[in-house]
């Protein structure tokens, strides 16, 4: 059965590095997002992404961020400079088409900015 | 104001025991999807069930059940004869179309043998 994947699993950086987490949506879905979740609070929307652009993004989605779909089958997540409160689960989903509203979500990033 | 409430922040019961997580969603959309999801220690999001606002039968999958309630913004998720690999973090979550997901801020379900 086809999966949203991502990696690494897990992310160690130093405060103020740049990274990029990685997301291999599943091949046929068209529309792709990110989450967040530090520990112990809820998922929260970051921003979501179809026909190479964003169609929508929250207020944590801040000018440290950026989103890319470099070539077919990946998708990006990129924080310029690394903050502490950047700790945290990054999720990645994909959805198939606007009609189908299931969002299918990765395994998750664990990032752990020190 | 939260579109997804789940006021039960920390559940424990003896293993055995039926166990009630309640959501309580807030929509101006007719049309709109609710979720469950299931977050176990190893921290993935384990997708449960999907309910559309027209359907409001309710939906029976193995001790699993969901009671959906317009009429009071409800779609609470009973676990039947619980068992110690149920323990995990669950959230509800409401989708109003084609964009983001409003998660809930999830219930910690603790299933003491």
């Amino acid at each position: 059965e086809p999966e949203v994947t991502q990696t690494p699993s897990h992310q160690v950086t130093q405060m103020g590095q740049e990274v990029i987490l990685r997301c291999v949506p599943i091949s046929n879905h068209l529309y792709f997002y990110w989450y967040r979740q530090i520990l112990g609070q809820k998922v929260e929307f970051l921003v979501s992404f179809y026909n190479n652009e964003i169609s929508e993004k929250s207020e944590i989605f801040d000018d440290q961020f950026s989103v890319e779909r470099p070539d077919g089958s990946n998708f990006t997540l990129k924080i310029r400079s690394t903050k502490l409160e950047d700790s945290a689960m990054y999720f990645c989903a994909s959805r198939r088409t606007s009609q189908y509203n299931e969002q299918f979500f990765g395994p998750g990033t664990r990032l752990t900015v020190l | 104001a939260q579109k997804v409430t789940q006021a039960q922040t920390e559940i424990s019961v003896v293993e055995k025991e039926d166990v009630t997580l309640d959501c309580v969603y807030e929509t101006r959309d007719t049309t709109y999807y609710l979720f469950w999801y299931k977050q176990p220690p190893s921290g993935e999001l384990v997708f449960l069930i999907r309910r559309n606002s027209f359907d409001e039968q309710n939906e029976i999958s193995g001790r699993y059940s969901w009671n959906f309630q317009k009429s009071t913004s409800s779609f609470n998720f009973t676990i039947t004869a619980s068992q110690v690999v149920d323990s995990a973090v669950y959230f509800c979550a409401l989708n109003e179309g084609w964009n983001q997901f409003y998660f809930g801020t999830g219930t910690s379900l603790t299933v003491i043998p």
